[in-house]
């Protein structure tokens, strides 16, 4: 099973709104209410950041939210901060099998 | 405090063997799933294998199927990965991971990572 599709890069400007895309198929994404994105600075883990398409881990400010559409999952970051500059992946259920699937990870560059 | 502590990373030949160890305290262990999950070196996530609580069940990316036995201790608080058959495309940092329950590919709680590099 290939990776999920995300951008290799987006960028805003403090302040702004910026939303990464991760498109699957109907196997994980689009059948499944298991979707979750990562955070991950130079160097470190990974942090989560969203689970259960939409669920937002304690500590997690509220700036950062989830949503799907079909087979496509989005994570939108509002009022941008310097700190969110980093990479991030999404995740998805894949099967009882194969289990899961991460997407090739977006470089978040604040201008 | 969740801590989860990986070891056993090194250099292996290739068709080499190498068994990762995975401490885990601050919560109780036998309540969760455990991962692993592996990056190689400039390369995104890959998911690689999880445990059900009581070991009772297992997965494996295809990848590694066939290869890897994951394995766990609920009396130790130890989660374990055996790689056998190391190839070159196993070098990668293997992060051991908490997922929050069962189906989600929530992973809560991540290690600080062991890297393994297969190498002549």
């Amino acid at each position: 099973q290939s990776a999920l599709t995300q951008p290799r890069s987006v960028s805003g400007s403090p302040g702004q709104s910026v939303t990464i895309s991760c498109t699957g198929t109907s196997s994980d994404i689009g059948g499944s209410s298991y979707v979750s994105w990562y955070q991950q600075h130079p160097g470190k883990a990974p942090k989560l950041m969203i689970y259960d398409v939409t669920e937002r881990p304690s500590g997690v400010p509220a700036r950062f939210s989830g949503s799907k559409s079909g087979s496509t999952a989005y994570l939108t970051i509002s009022g941008l901060q310097a700190d969110d500059e980093s990479d991030y992946y999404c995740c998805s259920y894949a099967g009882s099998y194969t289990f899961a699937i991460f997407g090739g990870g977006t470089r978040l560059t604040v201008l | 405090e969740v801590q989860l502590v990986e070891s056993g990373g090194g250099l292996v030949q290739p068709g080499g063997s190498l068994r990762l160890s995975c401490a885990a305290s601050g919560f109780t262990f036998s309540n969760f799933w455990m991962h692993w999950v592996r990056q190689a070196p400039g390369e995104g996530l890959v998911w690689v294998s999880r445990i059900h609580t009581e070991g009772s069940s297992t997965n494996y990316a295809d990848s590694v199927e066939g290869r890897f036995t994951i394995s766990r201790d609920n009396a130790k608080n130890t989660v374990h990965l055996q790689m056998n058959s190391l190839r070159a495309d196993d070098t990668a940092v293997y992060y051991c991971v908490r997922g929050l329950y069962g189906p989600s590919v929530g992973f809560d709680y991540w290690g600080q990572g062991a890297l393994v590099t297969v190498s002549s």
